[in-house]
């Protein structure tokens, strides 16, 4: 049962413009998300998280927005660059001391940016 | 400081046979996770250790296991091979397990059962 859905497996976008990834989840116990990026023969890396208290996380290029109501979240890129050809996953947890070290994952979304 | 090392980076084994994965944290972190990722699964969450203790478990068959050691090292086995599980085996370490932030990842282990 996939609690964390990406439904765009790829992604193509001009270099300078915006990308933005949507992820939704269904459990509502989530309250900490996490988006990371994977280059291939690398392990994904850590990219910006966002805590159920907050609507929107900022972190240079990149912001998270969540709407809880709507159990949604999503990563804006903005302006996308060529390095940002990557996977992103997104990531829940439920933030219970035993459930923790364990995330739920997305399928992932491949970002394709053209020059 | 070094990263999370993973060992081997590649393996190719036949079905029925048995296979064992290594896992090295980060340098004080006691925390280790270990994940599959196939295509069109994402990664799918298979057991942490935290301080040689199993602390939590995914939905995966018995044939899956794992163990932490002292050093807090961490090793996969997976025994009597099947096709299905050919995938990427992701471990990541963390101090706690607690603060994702801090939790990185280390470049896998390519499992490919012919």
């Amino acid at each position: 049962d996939q609690q964390v859905k990406q439904n765009s497996p790829s992604l193509s976008v001009q270099e300078g413009r915006i990308s933005i990834l949507n992820c939704d989840y269904t459990n509502s116990m989530f309250d900490y998300f996490l988006w990371y990026k994977k280059y291939p023969a690398e392990g994904p890396t850590f990219l910006i998280s966002i805590s159920s208290i907050k609507d929107k996380n900022e972190d240079g290029r990149f912001t998270v927005f969540l709407n809880k109501s709507a159990k949604h979240l999503s990563l804006h890129i903005v302006p996308s660059q060529p390095g940002d050809s990557a996977v992103y996953f997104c990531a829940a947890s439920d933030g219970a001391t035993d459930s923790w070290g364990k995330l739920q994952f997305g399928a992932g979304t491949q970002v394709v940016v053209t020059p | 400081k070094a990263g999370v090392t993973q060992t081997p980076r590649y393996l190719i084994k036949t079905r029925g046979q048995q296979v064992t994965l290594s896992c090295s944290p980060i340098s004080g972190h006691r925390s280790v996770s270990w994940y599959q990722q196939t295509p069109g699964q994402g990664l799918q969450f298979l057991f942490e250790y935290f301080s040689e203790t199993q602390r939590n478990k995914g939905n995966f068959p018995g044939r899956f296991s794992g163990r932490q050691f002292s050093n807090s090292r961490s090793e996969m086995n997976v025994s009597t091979l099947e096709l299905g599980d050919s995938a990427l085996y992701l471990c990541a370490s963390s101090p706690t397990g607690a603060s994702y932030n801090e939790q990185f990842f280390g470049p896998g282990t390519r499992l490919t059962v012919l």
